[in-house]
């Protein structure tokens, strides 16, 4: 099984300002299947980027991946209010898929 | 607009079964695989379970190997998970994904159904 390792737990951050995740994996992840997804409470996931670098439907462009093999990130180029939230990696290359245990971007 | 509706979700005893149903619209539901995955309260995603289109093949998270099932409805356009010998820790917000079209990456979510497990 693949472990993914989220950094840091919480990241106190202002409006504006750039926000870098990073997520670690205990083996390469198969082709690069690595996601992101952002969760705010109360609601299901929202899927922002897979394949490592590509942006899903609808996900506004200062939201960015990139990394390969074992360490990837997600950039925020700059905070806007609704981007506040945890942040999820996820492989699924190789069953069992599996999740990080998240990075919380909260408001400084 | 693809759209997922989940249900089944109670209040069980330890040892218990649990039958969850996630209802899709807006796709043409035989053509993608589909996930379940689960957030116990106050914790992180975990993925449970996967089945292909055609049921053809199926993959469990082995906290769940031997007590849950996993089936889908082609015809009626739903996805099922039988969950037998339910454990405290199986307590958690249960959600169904739809995959994208070539990879098992859960797309699109549906709003989860809470299931807890307590005597």
């Amino acid at each position: 099984e693949i472990v993914l390792t989220q950094s840091p737990g919480t990241l106190s951050l202002s409006p504006g300002e750039r926000a870098t995740l990073s997520c670690r994996a205990s083996q390469s992840v198969s082709s690069n299947y690595l996601a992101w997804f952002q969760q705010k409470p109360g609601q299901a996931p929202r899927l922002l980027i897979y394949g490592a670098s590509g942006r899903a439907a609808g996900i506004p462009d200062r939201f960015s991946g990139s990394g390969s093999g074992t360490d990837f990130t997600l950039t925020i180029s700059r905070l806007e209010p609704e981007d506040f939230a945890v942040y999820y990696c996820h492989q699924y290359g190789s069953s069992p898929w599996t999740f990080g245990q998240g990075t919380k971007v909260e408001v400084k | 607009e693809v759209h997922l509706v989940e249900s089944g979700g109670d209040l069980v005893e330890p040892g218990g079964s649990l039958r969850l149903s996630c209802a899709a619209s807006g796709f043409i539901f035989s053509d993608f695989s589909m996930n379940w995955v689960r957030q116990a309260p106050g914790k992180g995603l975990e993925w449970v379970s996967y089945i292909s289109s055609s049921s053809s093949t199926i993959y469990f998270a082995d906290s769940v190997k031997g007590r849950f099932t996993i089936s889908r409805d082609n015809a009626k356009n739903s996805l099922y998970l039988q969950m037998n010998s339910l454990r405290d820790e199986d307590t958690a917000v249960y959600y169904c994904a739809r995959t994208g079209t070539v990879t098992p990456l859960s797309v699109f979510w549906g709003q989860g159904t809470l299931v807890t497990v307590s005597s």
